[in-house]
C-alpha cells in the first residue's frame, strides 16, 4: 500500500463548479499535512497546510480526518486558472522533515 | 534573484557518464532536499541535508551522491548515469526541519539518459 494515495483523475469540471479531492495516508502517526499545487512542467508550490480543525483560504477548504486517515480539498467556484495537479503531502514525522507526496490529482476546468 | 535555482534546466547525457545537477538557494535555509518525479510516482526523496556538511539518504539514494560544503549549495551527482535515472529532478529548501515548515522548490531539471 502506498503511504499517500490519491485519485489521479483527471477531474473535468466547468467554471463555477465545486470539486473535491480526497487523499488517504497510511501512517497514523503522521503529524502534518499539506496540499501543494503543481502546474504543468513546473515546480510544486504550497497551496495550504491542513489543520485538524479544518481551514479555509478563500475558495479553498482543507479538512483532516485523523480517525479515517484522510485529507480533503474542496475548491468552490472553480476558475480556469485552477487547472493544475494537486499534490497531497504528508509529513511522516520520523525525526526530520520527511515529506511524502501523493502522485497528484489532475484538475481541468473548462469554460 | 533571490530564491532557489537549479541548473541546468535540461540535460541529455549518455549511459555511464557522470553528471552533476546544481542547486543554489539565497535564503540561508538550513534544510535542502533532492527529489525525483516520475510518472506513476509522487516526488520521491533522494537525499536531504540538515546543514552544511550534514547529509543523509532518502527513499531512493542508490546511484546518487550529494555534498554540501556551503549552506547555499547542494549539488546532486549521478556517478554513472543509467536510463532508469531519466526523470525530473527537483531541489527544495526549508527554513527548518519543523513539521509545518513550508518547502520551496526549484524549477526542476529534466534529465534524459540515452
Amino acid at each position: 500500500r502506498k503511504e499517500v494515495e490519491q485519485d489521479p483523475g483527471p477531474f473535468n469540471v466547468p467554471e463555477g463548479a465545486t470539486v473535491a479531492f480526497n487523499c488517504t495516508y497510511s501512517n497514523s502517526a503522521s503529524q502534518s499535512f499539506f496540499w501543494y499545487r503543481q502546474d504543468c512542467r513546473k515546480e510544486p508550490k504550497l497551496l495550504m497546510s491542513v489543520y485538524s480543525s479544518g481551514n479555509e483560504d478563500g475558495r479553498f477548504t482543507a479538512q483532516l480526518n485523523r480517525a479515517s486517515q484522510y485529507i480533503s480539498l474542496l475548491i468552490r467556484d472553480s476558475k480556469l486558472s485552477d487547472s493544475a495537479t494537486y499534490l497531497c503531502v504528508v509529513n511522516m514525522n520520523t525525526g526530520f522533515q520527511k515529506l511524502v507526496f501523493g502522485t497528484g490529482t489532475r484538475l481541468l476546468v473548462s469554460p | 534573484d533571490a530564491g532557489i535555482t537549479q541548473s541546468p534546466r535540461y540535460k541529455i547525457t549518455e549511459t555511464g557518464r557522470q553528471v552533476t545537477l546544481m542547486c543554489h538557494q539565497t535564503w540561508s535555509h538550513s534544510y535542502m532536499f533532492w527529489y525525483r518525479q516520475d510518472l506513476g510516482h509522487g516526488l520521491r526523496l533522494i537525499y536531504y541535508s540538515a546543514a552544511a556538511d550534514i547529509t543523509d539518504k532518502g527513499e531512493v539514494p542508490d546511484g546518487y551522491v550529494v555534498s554540501r560544503s556551503k549552506t547555499e549549495n547542494f549539488p546532486l551527482t549521478l556517478e554513472s548515469a543509467t536510463r532508469s535515472q531519466t526523470s525530473v529532478y527537483f531541489c527544495a529548501s526549508s527554513e527548518s526541519g519543523e513539521m509545518n515548515t513550508e518547502a520551496f522548490f526549484g524549477q526542476g531539471t529534466r534529465l534524459t539518459v540515452v
